[in-house]
């Protein structure tokens, strides 16, 4: 079956325009992951949706920053008033309960 | 706290050669930890993991063993080829399935 998706590929935004980036996980998989890949931060997590539970937003790194995820599976995460820093790759996973966790191909995300 | 170490890159070696890439980490107990693996132009993917001490994962001529004793998980790979130019990620779990990554590997294999 298709793997993990993300979309866009690329985005190209000016600071402070608010973003949204989609990730459509693997059928079945009930968990779904943010991670953010940055030069100056490596990979970091963000995010956790694990079926209908609380997400954990631990990694979230200010309130500009959200997700949600509508019936178990498309995620989208939105990044408010977009500032130089927030330029990144924006990984996405999913899994089976406690299983291992499949990548999508990750939006660039750049902020001029 | 909780968090990885690897070995600093950029790593170029010749075909052939051993490689070794060093990984350690810091928890508390006794998290599975994973190498991922990223090749040029390709998504992050799962290479091996490990989910309990003196495990050795394997997969693709890689194998790595995870030692308690020293808190590591080093990658090797006895002989390497130019296709295994890629960057690599130590990584453990934390906390429910979080991934907690080391900085990152990058490899290149010279003909």
């Amino acid at each position: 079956g298709a793997g993990v998706s993300q979309s866009p590929s690329n985005k190209v935004t000016e600071k402070g325009k608010d973003v949204e980036l989609r990730c459509d996980p693997i059928s079945g998989h009930t968990a779904l992951y943010w991670y953010r890949q940055s030069l100056g931060q490596g990979l970091e997590f963000l995010i956790y949706f694990q079926g209908n539970s609380a997400p954990d937003k631990s990694g979230l790194p200010s309130d500009r920053f959200s997700a949600e995820r509508t019936g178990g599976s498309v995620s989208t995460l939105t990044i408010q008033r977009t500032q130089q820093e927030d330029s990144a790759v924006y990984l996405c996973a999913s899994s089976r309960v406690a299983g291992e966790q499949f990548f999508g191909p990750g939006t660039r995300l750049t902020v001029l | 706290g909780n968090s990885v170490t690897q070995m600093e890159g950029p790593v170029t070696l010749s075909e052939e050669a051993f490689l070794t890439i060093n990984c350690t980490y810091t928890a508390t107990g006794y998290p599975s930890l994973f190498w991922y693996v990223q090749y040029p132009g390709e998504g992050l993917q799962l290479l091996l993991k490990a989910t309990k001490a003196d495990d050795k994962g394997s997969n693709k001529g890689f194998e790595a063993t995870y030692r308690k004793e020293t808190t590591s998980f080093h990658l090797e790979k006895g002989s390497v080829q130019v296709s295994d130019s890629a960057v690599y990620f130590c990584a453990r779990i934390q906390g429910a399935q979080k991934l907690v990554f080391g900085q990152g590997t990058r490899l290149t294999i010279n003909p």
